[in-house]
């Protein structure tokens, strides 16, 4: 079975342009997460759903972030206007709740610059 | 509040040494769980382990064996006979279940390098 997928692995991009960050969840699992990774910051949660549902975005730093989940195989994670400050690795990850399948398995993560 | 401490930083070693990466944790919950990433160089996270509150059976697993003692709120990892291919950042992490939902409290990250 295919893992998580997200693309672009890669973006580089100028300060002020939007970046739409794109994740294909595990088929079948029903929880979603964004997560953050810099050197000073260590791996955060930006926000994560539940049944397509966002369920805390308390992790999502400023109204440039937002995230959707349009149905249960696909979610975006989209800053508009980008900053330098934005530049990280971005990982999305899924997961199962319920039975003891509660682990989260990620993808390979997009690495954003942002110019 | 829940914390997740890995107090090593880096280690260094050199190959077939065996090495233990720490884990402290903190909860208030009585039902958790607790993981251990990898991360190597070309940066995904790979699952290795989830150990269960209730479960503490030590894991063996090849080279790799884990110690949990909740009575040290501890979850230690023990790489035997280590190799370069080992080389990578070792995040454990904890999620409480209270609530309903899963979240991930990741430690800061202990980096291991495997010399020849």
């Amino acid at each position: 079975d295919a893992g998580v997928i997200q693309s672009p692995r890669h973006e580089v991009t100028e300060m002020g342009q939007e970046v739409t960050l794109r994740c294909k969840p595990i088929s079948g699992h029903d929880y979603l997460f964004w997560y953050r990774q810099t050197m000073m910051r260590g791996l955060e949660l930006l926000i994560y759903f539940n049944n397509n549902v966002p369920i805390d975005d308390s992790g999502m730093p400023e109204d440039r972030f937002s995230a959707k989940m349009p149905n249960a195989s696909f979610s975006t994670l989209k800053i508009q206007p980008s900053e330098p400050r934005d530049s990280a690795v971005y990982f999305c990850a899924s997961s199962f709740f319920g039975g003891g399948r509660e682990t989260q398995y990620f993808g390979p993560g997009t690495r954003l610059l942002v110019l | 509040a829940q914390k997740v401490t890995q107090a090593q930083t880096e280690i260094s070693v050199v190959e077939k040494e065996d090495v233990t990466l720490d884990c402290v944790y903190e909860t208030r919950d009585t039902t958790y769980y607790l993981f251990w990433y990898k991360q190597p160089p070309s940066g995904e996270l790979v699952f290795l382990i989830r150990r269960n509150s209730f479960d503490e059976q030590n894991e063996i697993s090849g080279r790799y064996s884990w110690n949990f003692q909740k009575s040290t709120s501890s979850f230690n990892f023990t790489i035997t006979a280590s190799q370069v291919v080992d080389s990578a950042v070792y995040f454990c992490a904890l999620s409480e279940l209270s609530g309903g939902y899963n979240k991930l409290i990741f430690g800061a990250g202990t980096r291991l390098a495997v010399h020849p």
